[in-house]
């Protein structure tokens, strides 16, 4: 298994909706990203975990609330969010933090009305 | 000096082509070079990646050429196809200061139409 896989696909939210992405990956990586993608745009970073506890915060708001539960899962929870947080929000991993290659999953279109 | 300048924005190539992207960058600390190809709605897929003490790696159609002293490297598609046609991301690594963890700063991207 290569791959790593985010659900929703596709999510709309109001300003005042809590909801959570997710992430997931079996390849036994030990770093896990999130990623911010506005359209046209190249991604930005976001969040970097490393063995499940957190070590890199992009200065990113704290209306997105990262999660690492174990080594395969990685969540993205969100709250009052804006509609400029509208965007393609994508996880990556890699073997570990030190491994050169980051591998992307497709993605969650989120529209926030 | 953390920055990665790609070009051209948008490239438009003949079927059976050559496409050649380049990028450039100024942080010497840098130690890593990936390549990513984004299809629309898709997240980045790794396409071919490079380390800075090797000039030239070639995987199929897909080349990349590296230049350390004028800090440069390019991408170049022989036999560009219309199934090629996709946003190009260049990016180049280095380590995150105080996290011990590595971060990618990406080029803006070049849109590669191949056209019939």
């Amino acid at each position: 298994d290569t791959e790593v896989t985010q659900t929703p696909k596709h999510l709309v939210m109001g300003m005042t909706n809590k909801k959570s992405l997710k992430c997931e990956q079996h390849m036994g990586h030990r770093a896990m990203y999130w990623y911010k993608q506005k359209a046209k745009k190249p991604p930005e970073l976001m969040f970097v975990y490393s063995y499940e506890k957190l070590s890199i915060n992009e200065s990113v708001p704290s209306r997105f609330s990262p999660e690492c539960p174990n080594s395969s899962l990685l969540n993205l929870h969100l709250h009052a969010l804006q509609p400029e947080d509208s965007a393609l929000y994508l996880c990556a991993s890699s073997q570990d933090r030190a491994r050169r290659e980051q591998f992307f999953g497709p993605g969650t279109r989120l529209t926030v009305l | 000096q953390q920055q990665v300048k790609q070009s051209p924005q948008s490239l438009i190539v003949q079927k059976g082509g050559i496409s050649i992207i380049n990028c450039a960058y100024e942080n010497t600390a840098f130690d890593y070079f990936p390549w990513y190809q984004q299809f629309p709605g898709k997240g980045p897929a790794l396409l071919i990646a490079i380390r800075p003490d090797v000039s030239e790696k070639k995987e199929g159609r897909f080349t990349i050429s590296f230049n350390k002293s004028a800090k440069q490297f390019s991408l170049h598609i022989m036999d560009s196809q219309p199934g090629d046609s996709a946003t190009y991301f260049c990016a180049a690594r280095t380590l995150y200061s105080g996290a011990g963890s590595y971060q990618l700063t990406f080029g803006k991207g070049t849109k590669l139409s191949v056209i019939p």
